[in-house]
């Protein structure tokens, strides 16, 4: 069974530029949710997206934004990037919105922002 | 103060050690207890989870929750090198609506040979 996948691995953007980050949650798994994780800080919660809604946000500025598709894939869009928007975006996912405290981690998306 | 503490270690040890990884709480309210290991450059992977208070193992891994104290822990037994990670605790309520974990910062474990 494939497990999490995140595209691109990497991403190098400047300054005020947009960065879009995608992810395809486990075969069946209907929930999914987003975190940043930058260097010596722990995972931050960014987005919870359930049966194509938002569900829950965590205290980011609303530059941080995505959808989830009827597919339950998902975009994490990030408008007028800041160098301290350079880290590790984790995307996990979950059977249900019952399940949420067994999530599945992707590889993740290392973004850099010059 | 945090929601989660844990100590970020680094924590070495020599192979074939038991390795003790902890960390402490402050909302009584939290009932679904994890731990994670994230290898460098990768997402971190489930390793156990655990409900409400008492031990749980699995081959070489045993968590252990004391909600009294309001701390878990988590015992690997006969370490190996492949153990060397980081090890990030997680938890959350048990109610419905939304209940995202809350993640610790991570222990990094190096196991050498």
């Amino acid at each position: 069974e494939a497990g999490v996948t995140q595209s691109p691995t990497h991403l190098i953007k400047t300054r005020g530029q947009q960065a879009t980050l995608r992810c395809s949650p486990i075969s069946g798994h209907t929930s999914v949710y987003w975190y940043q994780q930058a260097l010596g800080l722990g995972l931050q919660f960014l987005l919870w997206y359930d049966e194509g809604e938002e569900r829950n946000r965590g205290n980011f500025p609303p530059r941080f934004s995505g959808r989830q598709f009827p597919n339950y894939s998902s975009e994490l869009n990030v408008n007028a990037l800041e160098l301290e928007d350079s880290a590790l975006y984790l995307c996990a996912s979950s059977l249900s919105q019952d399940q949420q405290e067994t999530q599945y981690f992707g590889p993740g998306t290392r973004l850099l922002v010059l | 103060q945090k929601e989660v503490e844990q100590d970020p270690g680094p924590l070495s040890v020599p192979e074939g050690a038991i390795v003790s990884l902890n960390c402490t709480y402050s909302n009584s309210a939290f009932q679904y207890f994890m731990w994670y290991r994230q290898y460098s450059r990768k997402g971190p992977e489930l390793l156990m989870y655990t409900y409400s208070s008492g031990n749980k193992e699995d081959g070489r891994f045993t968590a252990q929750v004391d909600k009294s104290s309001k701390y878990i822990s988590l015992f690997i037994r006969d370490s190996q090198p492949s153990d060397s990670a980081t090890y990030l605790c997680a938890m959350c309520v048990a109610s419905g609506g939304s209940y995202i974990p809350t993640f610790g910062r991570g222990t990094s474990l190096i196991v050498h040979p």
